[in-house]
């Protein structure tokens, strides 16, 4: 039973086009993260909901929407794809807001042509 | 914003060897945690600190913070084909809204 699953876990696009990750956790966390990892591994956190509340949200362009329907789910919309959006982005969640190891997805990693 | 820095960037070591990777904060680390992550995949937690000079073990890996609280080291026993990955330290800001930020990474291959 996996407990934190992200879909699509690859994605390959097109230059301008629209796409969005979900994710959902079974471990009843309160608090969900999205972190992108570029190429050279550097991990780096983007944003970050407590209860369905966005607490974080780093300098990311506005073309990346996160929405959180519930505490369980975090999702991630990208509109109008860069190139420089090419990454594998990963969902986490923790327990609680400021202490706790974070449990990560798998990854998903977004190619854009 | 809290900065991490990792050393080394990269290792390769042969199988049966000890090795160590660095963990250094421009700030007081509050949590400092670590992390494996293989290639292509998720990254999977080893352990938290967050007491100085508090030092915890899991199997052949032993983890350390030093008394300052702003080095933190990991210490491979005996390496062994399943310890290659990259490793990540990640340590927790102030306040009531923590953003987990992670170092460098430090990218280790172990040989036959």
């Amino acid at each position: 039973d996996t407990a934190v699953s992200q879909t699509p876990k690859y994605l390959v696009t097109q230059m301008g086009n629209d796409k969005s990750i979900k994710c959902e956790q079974n471990l009843g966390h309160d608090t969900m993260y999205w972190y992108k990892q570029d190429s050279k591994k550097f991990l780096k956190i983007m944003f970050s909901y407590n209860n369905k509340e966005l607490i974080i949200n780093e300098t990311v362009p506005n073309r990346f929407s996160p929405k959180s329907p519930d505490k369980a789910h975090l999702n991630l919309h990208i509109n109008s794809l860069e190139l420089g959006d090419s990454a594998v982005y990963f969902c986490a969640s923790r327990g609680t807001a400021n202490t706790g190891e974070l449990f990560f997805g798998e990854g998903s990693r977004l190619t854009v042509l | 914003s809290q900065e991490l820095e990792q050393s080394p960037q990269s290792l390769i070591v042969q199988e049966g060897k000890n090795l160590t990777i660095n963990c250094t904060s421009s700030k007081t680390l509050y949590g400092l945690y670590w992390y494996k992550q293989k290639y292509g995949e998720g990254l999977i937690f080893l352990m938290m600190l967050q007491k100085g000079g508090e030092e915890k073990s899991h199997e052949k890996i032993t983890a350390k913070l030093d008394e300052k609280k702003q080095q933190s080291s990991l210490h491979i026993t005996a390496s062994q084909p399943s310890h290659a990955g990259i490793y990540l330290c990640g340590a927790d800001g102030t306040g009531t809204a923590s953003k987990l930020t992670f170092g460098t990474g430090t990218r280790l291959q172990v040989t036959l």
